[in-house]
């Protein structure tokens, strides 16, 4: 079974500044998707980034950007000029495609990101 | 686009009653809706998967009697809380994938207390 682990259960980060999320994986599939959401006070999940394994090149979207290293199973989130509306929890998410059940997310146990003013 | 639509946003209910929340995709269908268990500080736990026409999937430990879903249309799922208690409390939240390349889109989640 596949399983997503989220190592940082906290992080802070000053206003403007850049701060990373670790998220690693377990799988033996070789195609997959990886997303990142946020899921801030309001509790809505908000798709922030999502990567497809079979794409080399890291995604990017505004101020996020991801760190994808296949061989490592690894799957970062880098948020650049960091915002006070960023203060959330953030969830890393694995989908196979393997098809049936493998449809279903796996997210990891999160990681409540603190932005100081 | 791809918006999933869930009402109600709370409910409070007796113990011993039966809530109904209900989950739609409003541009989009959905042949497959997912629905979560999310408690204070914590990680989603997929409950079950909602299939179009046929019967859900539960995940290991989930009670199907306790937790009935129904999906009788591509845009419509439907989760059933029979005879809650108190232990049922939490945030319910649904999910769809409006397209297979795409991310999956959540509900606004609801939150059930159970007196």
């Amino acid at each position: 079974a596949q399983t997503v682990t989220q190592s940082q259960p906290e992080m802070s980060v000053q206003e403007a500044e850049t701060v990373t999320l670790s998220c690693t994986y377990d799988t033996s599939e070789s195609d997959y998707y990886l997303f990142w959401y946020k899921q801030p006070p309001s509790r809505q999940m908000i798709l922030v980034i999502r990567q497809e394994a079979y794409k080399q090149q890291n995604a990017t979207e505004n101020r996020f950007s991801v760190n994808f290293q296949k061989a490592a199973k690894s799957f970062s989130l880098k948020i650049s000029d960091s915002q006070l509306g960023d203060a959330a929890m953030y969830f890393c998410a694995y989908r196979g495609n393997s098809g049936g059940s493998n449809y279903k997310l796996t997210f990891g146990k999160g990681t409540l990101l603190t932005v100081n003013p | 686009g791809a918006v999933v639509s869930q009402h109600p946003s709370w409910v409070i209910c007796k113990s011993g009653t039966s809530v109904k929340i209900e989950c739609r995709s409003l541009d989009f269908q959905a042949t497959t809706m997912f629905w979560y268990r999310q408690f204070p500080k914590q990680s989603l736990m997929l409950m079950a998967t909602s299939n179009e026409g046929s019967k859900a999937t539960y995940e290991q430990g989930v009670e199907k009697d306790k937790f009935l879903i129904n999906h009788a249309s591509l845009t419509l799922s439907t989760l059933t809380v029979t005879s809650a208690h108190p232990e049922d409390s939490s945030f319910y939240i649904c999910s769809a994938n409006p397209s297979f390349n795409y991310g999956y889109t959540f509900g606004s989640g609801t939150r059930l207390t159970v007196v």
